[in-house]
């Protein structure tokens, strides 16, 4: 069985700024990581996901995020945020059948 | 990329009557599409697996008499809600995945549906 845990329920930033959203999972088998991210009244869009290779992975819209067994992590992060990036973000683990975090809002203002 | 398109967007019914959502895959052929609710300001709970020609698997805890899943085609998956009750309001994805190599393990989602029961 797997799981998924979001740290942060809410990150608030000012624009510009790096962010980091956190994301730990557990699972006894080898799995394929995954963040989402959904904007209101929206289906969920993928940023980016780990599958093997190399731990560092870059996604779509200037986010990246590092695969860390050791630390069973897969925490995102953006080096200057937008306003635009307001939204939820949704870290998953699993193959098709997806299990996932409860979920980070991130607030970008001025 | 894969694209998958739910409709309707929204949907607003009296308590009593049944809902249907059906759930399309543009694109692509989907023996298995996933079937997911989310609860406002909460996370994604997986409610069923719907399989092409077969019957649905759903997850503990999901009544499958209340929310009816029919896969009768490779690219159509519905999900018929049943006799709905306000506490049945939410927000209903669906996903699925085209098989392809370059998309390994990872979901296409729609754009969702919000039900709301009065």
């Amino acid at each position: 069985a797997q799981s998924v845990t979001q740290l942060d329920s809410q990150v608030p930033v000012f624009e510009e700024a790096p962010v980091e959203l956190r994301c730990n999972y557990s699972s006894s088998v080898s799995v394929y990581l995954f963040w989402y991210v959904q904007y209101p009244n929206q289906g969920l869009q993928l940023l980016l996901k780990y599958l093997s290779g190399s731990t560092l992975v870059k996604g779509i819209n200037g986010f990246e995020a590092e695969f860390n067994k050791s630390q069973t992590s897969f925490h995102l992060r953006k080096p200057s945020v937008h306003i635009s990036d307001t939204a939820e973000y949704f870290c998953a683990a699993g193959f098709q059948k997806l299990v996932f975090g409860t979920g980070t809002r991130l607030l970008v203002s001025p | 990329g894969a694209v998958v398109s739910q409709h309707p967007s929204r949907v607003i019914c009296k308590s009593g009557t049944s809902v249907k959502i059906e759930c399309r895959s543009l694109d692509f052929q989907a023996t298995t599409m996933f079937w997911y609710r989310q609860f406002p300001k909460q996370s994604l709970m997986l409610m069923a697996t719907s399989n092409e020609g077969s019957k649905a698997t759903y997850e503990q805890g999901v009544e499958k008499d209340k929310f009816l899943i029919n896969h009768a085609s490779l690219t159509l998956s519905t999900l018929t809600v049943t006799s709905a009750h306000p506490e049945d309001s939410s927000f209903y994805i669906c996903s699925a995945s085209p098989g392809w190599e370059s998309t390994a393990g990872e979901l296409f989602f729609g754009e969702g549906s919000r039900l709301t029961v009065l």
